[in-house]
Formats: C-alpha cells, sequence, structure tokens
C-alpha cells in the first residue's frame, strides 16, 4: 500500500488561510489522493479528494502537483471548528481501502 | 449519503470475554470495512467485510481474533474474542456507497475497555 508523511502538527490563526502539506512519492497511477479529517470523540469526516486535478468543494480545496508525488490541502479561512486531525490517504482503486497515515494535528487559535 | 449507527457505543468487558459489535447503514452500501484506534493513534484497517464471504484480513489480524459478519448490504457484525487490555481501544465501521463515490462514511465507534 502507498504511504503518505505529512507533519505531525500544524498551527493557524482563525480566519486564516492554511496550506497542510502530504508528500505521497509512492504513489501509482491509479490511486485517489483523499482527505479526511476527524474531530475530538467523532469519527473520520470526508473533506476532498482528487486523482489528477485541482479541486474545490464547500470545505475546502484540494492542490496536486503535476507529478502527483505531493498535495496540499487548503483551508481558505481557518475557524475554531476546523481544528481536528487531517489524514491524507492514498486510495487503491483496486481495493478500495483506504490506509490511514499518521495525520497533522491542526491547532486554531482565535 | 450513508448514516451509521455503531452499538454499542462503550463498553466494558472482562479479560477473556468476547464482544459483538454491530454496525448498521440506514442505505445499501458496496463496500464496508473495520477500523480500530488506539487512543491517541492514527486508524489501523482491521479487515473488509465481504457480503455474503468471509472477510479479508489486513496483516496481522485474523479471523479467530476478530470474526466479522456482513450478512446483507446495510449490516456487518465484529465480534473482538478472548479479549485481553491490549484490545482496548475505539472500533469504527465503515461504509462506500460505490465505486466511483469518493467519500467513505465513519461511524462514531464503540469504545472498548477491557480490564
Amino acid at each position: 500500500d502507498a504511504k503518505t508523511t505529512q507533519p505531525n502538527s500544524m498551527e493557524s490563526n482563525e480566519e486564516e488561510p492554511v496550506h497542510l502539506p502530504c508528500n505521497h512519492s509512492t504513489i501509482s497511477g491509479t490511486d485517489y489522493i483523499h482527505w479526511y479529517r476527524q474531530l475530538p470523540s467523532q469519527g473520520p469526516e470526508y473533506v476532498i479528494h482528487g486523482l489528477t486535478s485541482n479541486v474545490n468543494n464547500r470545505m475546502a480545496s484540494l492542490a496536486i502537483a503535476e507529478d502527483r508525488k505531493s498535495s496540499t490541502l487548503i483551508l481558505h479561512r481557518a475557524t475554531l471548528r476546523d481544528a481536528a486531525v487531517y489524514y491524507c490517504i492514498l486510495r487503491d482503486f483496486n481495493t478500495d481501502k483506504l490506509i490511514f497515515g499518521t495525520g497533522t494535528r491542526l491547532q486554531v487559535f482565535p | 449519503s450513508a448514516v451509521i449507527s455503531q452499538k454499542p457505543s462503550r463498553d466494558i468487558c472482562q479479560r477473556g470475554t468476547s464482544l459483538t459489535i454491530q454496525c448498521q447503514v440506514d442505505s445499501q452500501v458496496t463496500m464496508m470495512f473495520w477500523y480500530r484506534q488506539q487512543p491517541g493513534q492514527s486508524l489501523t484497517l482491521i479487515a473488509t467485510a465481504n457480503q455474503g464471504s468471509e472477510a479479508t484480513y489486513e496483516s496481522g489480524f485474523v479471523i479467530d481474533k476478530f470474526p466479522i459478519s456482513r450478512p446483507n448490504l446495510t449490516f456487518s457484525t465484529l465480534t473482538v474474542s478472548n479479549m485481553s487490555p491490549e484490545d482496548s481501544s475505539i472500533y469504527l465501521c465503515s461504509a462506500l456507497t460505490g465505486r466511483t463515490a469518493g467519500e467513505l462514511f465513519f461511524g462514531e465507534g464503540s469504545r472498548l475497555t477491557v480490564l
């Protein structure tokens, strides 16, 4: 299973943009890049996913490098509710399995 | 979308006993998975619950310890057998609604404490 590397933690101030990086140098051509987040005492929730092109949704944007070996999750204006652990995951197209890495713990300060 | 309900939400168990966790989805799903999350850690995939056939286990997890059933497209169970304190963890059920759908839905988890 392909793996991802993320910083253990990041900090942001409220209403500022946040860029969460992820390296996935061993990504295969059919792996989708997924981002999930886990708020305290909750199950993970889907944030966004993409294959090759940048993606936007109501929660965030996903910027994918041209060689697909890295990606960045962008929260345009962080709120206190965005404080969570963010997981960057490669989804195996053949098995649909999501193997979680260690994630980035995001702290947001007022 | 899919709403996943797990029971029990938490339990305290005695060493050597077994406990079955139930996972109910409010719609038919294609894939169901079971994860374990130990305190302060990330999620570890236990197995893929296959409808009508034996589950597919990840390395380090075996059927005798974690038997899984999936009798239909909306329901699955995970049993933690012959529990020890090392099995104290949160167990999470998750589901995919379709191969092309990107989103994996999760239940709130079942927190087990083994004494």
